[in-house]
């Protein structure tokens, strides 16, 4: 099974920030890779597939980068309904595994 | 708009059995993967098991084969999952989700809650 590695685990931060998280993937998944955002109590919610596409109706200051093993997203402008958890997720092959997590909370 | 309505949970004694029930709406099911994510409390994501679009091909998590089975009926836009012999660590919210295999999941479903324990 390929393991989905994110940092950091967790991560306090301020509205207007600009945050970056990383997810390592233990072999190589080309551009097969998802991000999700979940607010407690809530089902998670697509935000960008392939790396990089942005999920239709997801707001312009997320955006997702890398390949092979390697990949960020990154929010330009934190705003306040930005905190949450975000999970990597690889589809290249079955099972598609998560990363365990990266707690977003307001500083 | 697309909808995905999970049902069936329900408190079960370990060794017990489950089915759960995933209707959807808003889009053409025969043509999409559909999958089972489970959360443990305070947990996070697993993918749990995915069946291809005519239902010819199923995958789980190596946790859950030979216990749970992944069913679909296109007629009823329909998604299920048969789960026997339930452990304690079975214990989590299921989520139904559009997407399997080489594909992400786009929709979800509001989940539903499983807990095994006596």
């Amino acid at each position: 099974d390929i393991q989905m590695t994110q940092s950091p685990s967790s991560l306090s931060a301020s509205v207007g920030d600009r945050v970056t998280i990383t997810c390592r993937a233990s072999r190589s998944i080309s551009s097969y890779l998802n991000w999700y955002q979940q607010k407690p109590g809530k089902a998670p919610k697509l935000l960008i597939y392939a790396a990089s596409s942005l999920q239709s109706g997801v707001p312009s200051r997320f955006g997702g980068s890398g390949s092979e093993t390697d990949f960020t997203l990154t929010i330009s402008s934190l705003q306040a309904e930005d905190f949450a958890t975000y999970y990597c997720q690889q589809s290249h092959s079955t099972p598609g595994t998560f990363g365990q997590g990266t707690k977003l909370e307001i500083k | 708009e697309v909808q995905l309505v999970e049902s069936g949970g329900a408190l079960v004694q370990p060794g017990g059995s489950l089915r759960l029930s995933c209707a959807a709406s808003g889009f053409i099911f025969d043509s999409y993967w559909m999958s089972w994510v489970r959360q443990a409390p305070g947990k996070g994501l697993e993918w749990v098991a995915n069946i291809r679009r005519p239902g010819s091909e199923e995958y789980y998590v190596d946790s859950v084969k030979g216990r749970f089975t992944i069913s679909r009926d296109n007629a009823k836009s329909s998604l299920f999952l048969q789960m026997n012999s339930l452990r304690a660590e079975d214990t989590a919210v299921y989520y139904c989700a559009r997407g399997g295999t080489v594909t992400y999941f786009d929709y979800w479903g509001q989940g539903t809650l499983v807990t095994v324990s006596s």
